[in-house]
């Protein structure tokens, strides 16, 4: 499996204010996918980082709020702009999972907003 | 009904006991399973595929039953390192991106 590094691991921010969550992996790979995980709820798909083009956003998940790069097919990177307490959560990004491919984890951040 | 759905538990077990968690979900269609293994504040590794066959990886045996649509999660023997939460996820049409249930804690007692 592939590994991946995710970074930071934990933050705590203000309210109002932005963070950038960067995700690496050591092999090129097609699917690159985003996360999050409040507390006490299951593992919620925010988005698809499509390389070359624009995220795939799920159904409550919108581009304002949760902008999404990928340069390239080893790197992606998450912004959860303008927060509020309710952004607080651990965001993991994760690779595979296309046709049937085990899907695997990075580390996650742990987000807490204050 | 919830697209997949798990028993939240806890389950306490003495060690040496035999487990088993459920998991069921909505979607007819769904092609892949997975069982994932999440310990307090880290990611979620994946513990096994579930095959249509069934499939047992030492003391873990992981079944499909597709009429019902539910999968399961058997363990065998267990060790106070099996302490967890519990994954399941699900494709949802064919194998498109993996739903996942809120997980179910299993907490092993010496």
């Amino acid at each position: 499996s592939a590994v991946i590094s995710q970074k930071p691991s934990r933050d705590i921010c203000q309210r109002g204010t932005s963070l950038t969550i960067q995700c690496q992996v050591d092999s090129q790979v097609t699917m690159m996918f985003w996360y999050r995980q409040q507390p006490g709820q299951s593992l919620t798909l925010i988005a698809t980082a499509n390389q070359g083009s624009e995220a795939t956003y799920e159904s409550g998940f919108v581009i304002d709020k949760f902008p999404i790069s990928r340069p390239n097919l080893t790197f992606s990177t998450l912004t959860v702009s303008n927060m509020s307490p309710e952004d607080s959560s651990i965001y993991l990004c994760s690779v595979g999972g296309f046709e049937g491919e085990k899907l695997f984890f990075g580390s996650g951040t742990q987000l807490s907003v204050l | 009904r919830k697209e997949v759905e798990q028993d939240p538990g806890p389950f306490n077990v003495p060690e040496g006991a035999t487990v088993a968690f459920n998991c069921t979900y909505s979607n007819s269609a769904s092609q892949s399973f997975f069982w994932y293994r999440q310990d307090c504040r880290k990611e979620p590794k994946l513990l096994m595929s579930v095959y249509s066959s069934g499939n047992e990886d030492g003391r873990f045996t992981a079944q499909l039953n597709r009429a019902s649509q539910y999968i399961s999660l058997l363990i065998r023997d267990s060790k106070l390192s099996d302490s967890a939460t519990y994954l399941c996820a699900v494709s949802g049409s064919g194998y498109s991106t993996l739903t996942f249930g809120k997980g179910t804690m299993l907490l092993v007692s010496p």
